[in-house]
């Protein structure tokens, strides 16, 4: 068990480019979730996958994003046109079904828009 | 709408003292769960309280589940600098899914 883990760790962009991000779950959890965390809060939910089927979606998703898990292993989080806004620090999360508030978390990607 | 209020927000402790750390509701939930986050870093699953009255033990970490699965604490006996980090309490709410509410968390420092 190699944990969750994120790419990249970090992303620069600049307003208005698109970027995608890339979450693998441990091999076994069949659930995932992508947050969002600014500094001083905790993590805001965005979306919700059990398998392939993208289940759940937060008000905060906006038109501009978006995420896929083709095959309920890996996923991916893309973000169009990113605004200043959208800086954040994006955290994916997995989690076994029966046992699904436990969720573990990868070391996040840090995005900053400039 | 669901939330979770933490406090203190900010504590900083010598090395060796204790401390207590709240996560407060008006609204039940049907788990709790604590996290330590580090900067730069994913939170870490610490502990799972789901009965209400619930105490559990982790080395010099206790944690509590109120009675009424409100509101819980997490205790830290003689704190030392590695437990430095923001720790973010997490409610369960029963949707169709295993929804996940979480508090905007404790940043403690200890200093040695």
């Amino acid at each position: 068990d190699t944990g969750v883990s994120q790419d990249p760790r970090h992303k620069i962009t600049k307003r208005g480019q698109n970027v995608t991000f890339r979450c693998d779950p441990i091999s076994e959890h069949n659930r995932l979730y992508w947050y969002r965390q600014t500094l001083g809060q905790g993590p805001e939910f965005l979306t919700y996958f059990q398998n392939e089927a993208q289940l759940e979606k937060s008000r905060l998703l906006s038109d501009r994003f978006s995420a896929e898990r083709p095959k309920g292993s890996f996923s991916t989080l893309e973000i169009q046109r990113t605004e200043q806004g959208d800086s954040a620090m994006y955290l994916c999360a997995s989690s076994l079904g029966g046992r699904g508030y436990e969720q573990y978390f990868g070391p996040g990607t840090r995005l900053t828009v400039t | 709408t669901q939330l979770l209020e933490q406090s203190p927000q900010f504590l900083s402790i010598q090395e060796g003292e204790n401390l207590t750390v709240y996560c407060n509701s008006s609204s039940v939930f049907s788990s709790l769960q604590w996290y330590r986050q580090e900067p730069g870093e994913g939170p870490v699953l610490l502990v799972t309280v789901v009965t209400g009255g619930e105490v559990k033990k982790l080395k010099r970490l206790t944690f509590q589940f109120g009675d009424a699965r409100k509101d819980s604490s997490l205790h830290i006996t003689a704190a030392q600098p590695g437990d430095t980090g923001l720790y973010l309490c997490a409610g369960g709410v029963k949707t169709s899914y295993d929804k996940v509410i979480f508090g905007p968390g404790t940043s403690l420092s200890v200093i040695p």
